[in-house]
Protein backbone atom coordinates (compact mmCIF):
# COMPACT_ATOMS: atom_id res chain seq x y z
CA UNK A 1 0.00 0.00 0.00
CA UNK A 2 1.09 3.39 -0.95
CA UNK A 3 1.30 5.96 2.05
CA UNK A 4 0.39 9.21 2.70
CA UNK A 5 1.29 11.55 0.33
CA UNK A 6 1.73 15.35 0.83
CA UNK A 7 2.37 18.30 -2.11
CA UNK A 8 4.17 20.14 -2.35
CA UNK A 9 7.47 18.60 -0.18
CA UNK A 10 8.45 22.83 -0.42
CA UNK A 11 6.95 25.83 -0.85
CA UNK A 12 8.00 29.41 -0.06
CA UNK A 13 5.50 32.38 -0.21
CA UNK A 14 5.90 36.18 0.95
CA UNK A 15 3.28 37.51 3.09
CA UNK A 16 -0.32 38.00 2.85
CA UNK A 17 -0.78 35.15 0.19
CA UNK A 18 -2.78 32.42 0.59
CA UNK A 19 -1.31 29.12 0.10
CA UNK A 20 -2.86 25.62 -0.47
CA UNK A 21 -1.62 21.81 0.59
CA UNK A 22 -2.84 19.12 -0.59
CA UNK A 23 -2.70 15.49 1.43
CA UNK A 24 -3.40 11.92 -0.43
CA UNK A 25 -3.90 9.16 2.62
CA UNK A 26 -3.71 5.77 2.39
CA UNK A 27 -6.25 3.66 0.51
CA UNK A 28 -9.03 2.73 2.42
CA UNK A 29 -8.57 5.78 5.23
CA UNK A 30 -11.07 7.43 5.62
CA UNK A 31 -9.76 9.96 9.06
CA UNK A 32 -7.25 12.97 7.43
CA UNK A 33 -5.79 14.94 10.42
CA UNK A 34 -3.68 18.22 9.79
CA UNK A 35 -0.71 19.19 12.32
CA UNK A 36 1.51 22.61 12.21
CA UNK A 37 4.75 21.51 13.81
CA UNK A 38 7.57 24.62 14.40
CA UNK A 39 10.59 24.65 17.03
CA UNK A 40 9.10 26.92 19.30
CA UNK A 41 5.50 25.74 19.74
CA UNK A 42 6.30 22.11 18.86
CA UNK A 43 3.25 20.22 17.23
CA UNK A 44 -0.04 21.31 16.77
CA UNK A 45 -3.43 20.08 16.11
CA UNK A 46 -4.98 22.02 12.80
CA UNK A 47 -7.99 20.62 12.28
CA UNK A 48 -9.31 16.31 11.31
CA UNK A 49 -11.63 15.28 8.86
CA UNK A 50 -13.64 12.29 8.73
CA UNK A 51 -15.83 11.33 5.82
CA UNK A 52 -15.73 14.88 4.23
CA UNK A 53 -16.77 16.60 8.11
CA UNK A 54 -14.90 18.47 10.31
CA UNK A 55 -14.41 16.48 13.15
CA UNK A 56 -12.12 18.54 15.52
CA UNK A 57 -10.56 21.87 15.41
CA UNK A 58 -7.64 22.42 16.98
CA UNK A 59 -7.10 26.42 18.27
CA UNK A 60 -5.82 28.28 14.87
CA UNK A 61 -7.22 31.67 13.64
CA UNK A 62 -10.07 31.27 10.92
CA UNK A 63 -7.34 31.87 8.29
CA UNK A 64 -6.69 28.42 8.64
CA UNK A 65 -8.97 25.86 6.70
CA UNK A 66 -9.28 22.81 5.27
CA UNK A 67 -11.77 20.22 3.09
CA UNK A 68 -11.71 16.80 2.41
CA UNK A 69 -13.50 15.12 -0.86
CA UNK A 70 -15.12 12.45 -1.26
CA UNK A 71 -12.17 10.23 -1.87
CA UNK A 72 -10.70 11.31 1.26
CA UNK A 73 -7.94 13.30 -0.41
CA UNK A 74 -8.00 16.62 1.86
CA UNK A 75 -6.50 20.30 1.47
CA UNK A 76 -6.05 22.59 3.80
CA UNK A 77 -5.56 26.04 3.01
CA UNK A 78 -3.50 29.21 4.79
CA UNK A 79 -4.96 32.54 3.80
CA UNK A 80 -3.29 36.14 4.43
CA UNK A 81 -0.30 34.28 5.20
CA UNK A 82 2.33 35.59 8.52
CA UNK A 83 5.79 35.04 8.70
CA UNK A 84 4.43 33.07 12.05
CA UNK A 85 2.83 30.69 9.88
CA UNK A 86 6.71 29.26 8.22
CA UNK A 87 6.41 25.94 9.40
CA UNK A 88 6.03 22.12 9.00
CA UNK A 89 2.94 20.71 8.31
CA UNK A 90 2.12 16.99 8.55
CA UNK A 91 -1.07 15.01 7.29
CA UNK A 92 -1.92 11.69 9.19
CA UNK A 93 -4.90 9.27 7.67
CA UNK A 94 -6.29 6.37 10.19
CA UNK A 95 -8.88 4.17 9.51
CA UNK A 96 -11.21 5.43 12.28
CA UNK A 97 -11.06 9.04 13.68
CA UNK A 98 -8.34 9.83 15.95
CA UNK A 99 -7.98 8.34 19.24
CA UNK A 100 -11.44 6.17 19.09
CA UNK A 101 -10.95 2.47 18.58
CA UNK A 102 -6.76 2.58 19.31
CA UNK A 103 -6.12 3.57 15.55
CA UNK A 104 -2.67 4.94 14.94
CA UNK A 105 -2.23 7.49 12.96
CA UNK A 106 -0.43 7.47 9.49
CA UNK A 107 1.97 10.56 8.62
CA UNK A 108 3.23 11.56 5.54
CA UNK A 109 6.36 13.89 5.10
CA UNK A 110 4.95 16.92 5.59
CA UNK A 111 4.91 20.40 3.59
CA UNK A 112 7.78 22.29 4.47
CA UNK A 113 6.46 26.16 4.22
CA UNK A 114 8.34 29.28 4.41
CA UNK A 115 7.01 32.60 4.26
CA UNK A 116 9.13 35.86 3.87
CA UNK B 1 -2.12 24.13 25.41
CA UNK B 2 0.16 20.91 25.40
CA UNK B 3 -1.70 17.85 26.86
CA UNK B 4 1.93 15.78 26.81
CA UNK B 5 4.77 16.84 27.96
CA UNK B 6 8.12 14.72 27.53
CA UNK B 7 11.14 14.92 29.99
CA UNK B 8 14.72 14.79 29.05
CA UNK B 9 14.00 17.30 26.34
CA UNK B 10 17.52 15.89 25.12
CA UNK B 11 19.24 12.49 25.56
CA UNK B 12 22.71 11.26 24.88
CA UNK B 13 23.59 7.94 25.60
CA UNK B 14 26.35 5.12 23.96
CA UNK B 15 25.37 2.58 21.79
CA UNK B 16 24.14 -0.71 23.54
CA UNK B 17 22.59 1.48 26.13
CA UNK B 18 19.05 1.79 27.67
CA UNK B 19 17.14 5.07 26.52
CA UNK B 20 13.94 6.23 29.28
CA UNK B 21 11.70 9.03 27.99
CA UNK B 22 8.94 10.56 30.53
CA UNK B 23 5.53 12.31 29.34
CA UNK B 24 3.06 13.93 31.45
CA UNK B 25 -0.55 14.49 31.00
CA UNK B 26 -3.04 16.72 32.36
CA UNK B 27 -6.80 15.15 31.67
CA UNK B 28 -8.41 11.72 30.89
CA UNK B 29 -7.52 9.88 28.48
CA UNK B 30 -8.94 6.88 25.80
CA UNK B 31 -4.76 6.07 25.20
CA UNK B 32 -1.40 7.46 24.68
CA UNK B 33 0.86 6.55 21.67
CA UNK B 34 4.48 6.89 21.14
CA UNK B 35 5.69 8.29 17.81
CA UNK B 36 9.62 8.88 16.22
CA UNK B 37 10.51 11.34 14.21
CA UNK B 38 13.83 11.58 11.86
CA UNK B 39 15.44 14.37 11.08
CA UNK B 40 12.11 17.03 10.46
CA UNK B 41 10.39 14.03 8.65
CA UNK B 42 7.02 12.76 9.43
CA UNK B 43 6.06 10.79 12.23
CA UNK B 44 6.30 7.18 12.58
CA UNK B 45 3.80 5.03 15.07
CA UNK B 46 6.00 2.78 17.78
CA UNK B 47 3.50 1.72 19.76
CA UNK B 48 -0.15 2.41 21.70
CA UNK B 49 -1.25 1.69 25.47
CA UNK B 50 -4.83 2.12 26.36
CA UNK B 51 -5.89 3.58 29.65
CA UNK B 52 -6.96 0.20 31.19
CA UNK B 53 -3.25 -1.82 30.21
CA UNK B 54 -0.42 -0.46 32.64
CA UNK B 55 2.79 -1.91 30.62
CA UNK B 56 2.77 -3.17 26.79
CA UNK B 57 6.51 -4.62 24.93
CA UNK B 58 7.08 -4.33 21.24
CA UNK B 59 10.54 -5.43 20.14
CA UNK B 60 12.56 -3.29 22.47
CA UNK B 61 10.26 -0.81 23.06
CA UNK B 62 8.87 -1.10 26.51
CA UNK B 63 5.74 1.39 27.08
CA UNK B 64 4.36 1.65 30.90
CA UNK B 65 1.08 4.12 31.85
CA UNK B 66 0.28 5.42 35.19
CA UNK B 67 -3.05 6.94 34.98
CA UNK B 68 -3.24 8.13 38.57
CA UNK B 69 -0.08 9.86 38.15
CA UNK B 70 -0.97 11.00 34.89
CA UNK B 71 2.08 9.82 32.87
CA UNK B 72 3.80 7.36 30.60
CA UNK B 73 7.45 6.36 29.62
CA UNK B 74 9.18 4.41 26.97
CA UNK B 75 12.17 2.39 27.49
CA UNK B 76 14.25 1.45 24.32
CA UNK B 77 16.75 -1.37 25.90
CA UNK B 78 19.92 -1.56 24.18
CA UNK B 79 20.03 1.59 21.37
CA UNK B 80 21.25 1.15 18.01
CA UNK B 81 22.93 4.50 16.37
CA UNK B 82 19.52 3.87 14.24
CA UNK B 83 16.95 5.03 17.22
CA UNK B 84 18.49 8.49 16.81
CA UNK B 85 15.38 10.91 16.14
CA UNK B 86 12.82 12.58 18.22
CA UNK B 87 10.03 10.80 20.38
CA UNK B 88 6.91 12.28 20.96
CA UNK B 89 3.90 11.27 23.33
CA UNK B 90 0.51 11.90 21.99
CA UNK B 91 -2.32 11.74 24.47
CA UNK B 92 -5.67 10.87 23.34
CA UNK B 93 -8.80 12.30 25.07
CA UNK B 94 -12.13 13.02 24.08
CA UNK B 95 -12.88 16.45 23.11
CA UNK B 96 -16.55 16.70 22.97
CA UNK B 97 -19.32 15.16 20.06
CA UNK B 98 -18.16 12.00 20.38
CA UNK B 99 -14.25 12.88 19.05
CA UNK B 100 -11.20 12.18 20.22
CA UNK B 101 -7.72 14.49 19.31
CA UNK B 102 -4.47 13.50 20.14
CA UNK B 103 -2.15 15.90 21.46
CA UNK B 104 1.42 15.87 21.23
CA UNK B 105 4.29 16.96 23.09
CA UNK B 106 7.15 18.57 22.49
CA UNK B 107 9.69 15.37 22.41
CA UNK B 108 12.75 14.04 23.63
CA UNK B 109 15.54 14.58 21.34
CA UNK B 110 17.31 11.37 21.58
CA UNK B 111 21.15 10.64 19.75
CA UNK B 112 23.07 7.20 20.07
CA UNK B 113 26.22 7.56 19.77
CA UNK B 114 28.13 4.42 18.17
Amino acid sequence: KAGVTQTPRYLIKTRGQQVTLSCSPISGHRSVSWYQQTPGQGLQFLFEYFSETQRNKGNFPGRFSGRQFSNSRSEMNVSTLELGDSALYLCASSLAPSGINQDEQYFGPGTRLTVT
Amino acid sequence: SQQGEEDPQALSIQEGENATMNCSYKTSINNLQWYRQNSGRGLVHLILIRSNEREKHSGRLRVTLDTSKKSSSLLITASRAADTASYFCAAAAYSGAGSYQLTFGKGTKLSVIP
